[in-house]
């Protein structure tokens, strides 16, 4: 099966602190691309960040990088300096024609 | 930044009538999907679009279900006999290709309410 896991249904993270989201998947295909797209409040979904699987260097996009771990398959999302804006349900996302999602986990930020 | 938009941002229908959902994808995009968001799940794939055609449906995509792009702008799905689970967020998305890691760019979704 081609799933997306996320093991975190919530998480929570102090200003200015860092959080690191899970993120695993199942493939047999050597050549994948992966996301993080977050949903804020609003519900848009906005993309985040992402990762070419060919490409060992990590993905960074200013406080957001990923460590990518082919071998493991697992994608996690680091949020550095996390901001009140950052809260928002965080959705983990392979490419295969179509996205396949993950769960979902839910970050909150406190002040 | 061009931008996917979708009509209308909420539709409220009574069960057994039929609804469509409009989305105006990116004007260069080629490739055009519709998702689904139960209220507290995650996102799910419904169809793919290219060329004029359906290039991938889900299971979820039944004969209730269809898309059309009318015009050369707009991107259509329609539900033809709403159900009481069709209640969901909607959204469309298009990319310029398919694969080769293009992201694809959603709009802002359509809540469905079915009464």
């Amino acid at each position: 099966a081609q799933t997306v896991t996320q093991s975190q249904p919530e998480m929570s993270v102090q200003e200015a602190e860092t959080v690191t989201l899970s993120c695993t998947y199942d493939t047999s295909e050597s050549d994948y691309y992966l996301f993080w797209y977050k949903q804020p409040p609003s519900r848009q979904m906005i993309l985040v960040i992402r990762q070419e699987a060919y490409k060992q260097q990590n993905a960074t996009e200013n406080r957001f990088s990923v460590n990518f771990q082919k071998a493991a398959k697992s994608f996690s999302l680091k949020i550095s300096d996390s901001q009140l804006g950052d809260a928002a349900m965080y959705f983990c996302a392979r490419l295969r024609g179509k996205l396949i999602f993950g769960q979902g986990t839910e970050l909150s930020v406190k002040p | 930044e061009p931008e996917v938009t979708q009509t209308p941002s909420h539709q409220v229908t009574q069960m057994g009538q039929e609804v469509i959902l409009r989305c105006v994808p990116i004007s260069n995009h080629l490739y055009f999907y519709w998702y689904r968001q139960i209220l507290g799940q995650k996102v799910e794939f419904l169809v793919s679009f290219y060329n004029n055609e359906i290039s991938e449906k889900s299971e979820i995509f039944d004969d209730q279900f269809s898309v059309e792009r009318p015009d050369g702008s707009n991107f259509t799905l329609k539900i033809r006999s709403t159900k009481l689970e069709d209640s969901a967020m909607y959204f469309c998305a298009s990319s310029l290709i398919q694969g080769m890691g293009q992201p694809q760019h959603f709009g802002d979704g359509t809540r469905l309410s079915i009464l």
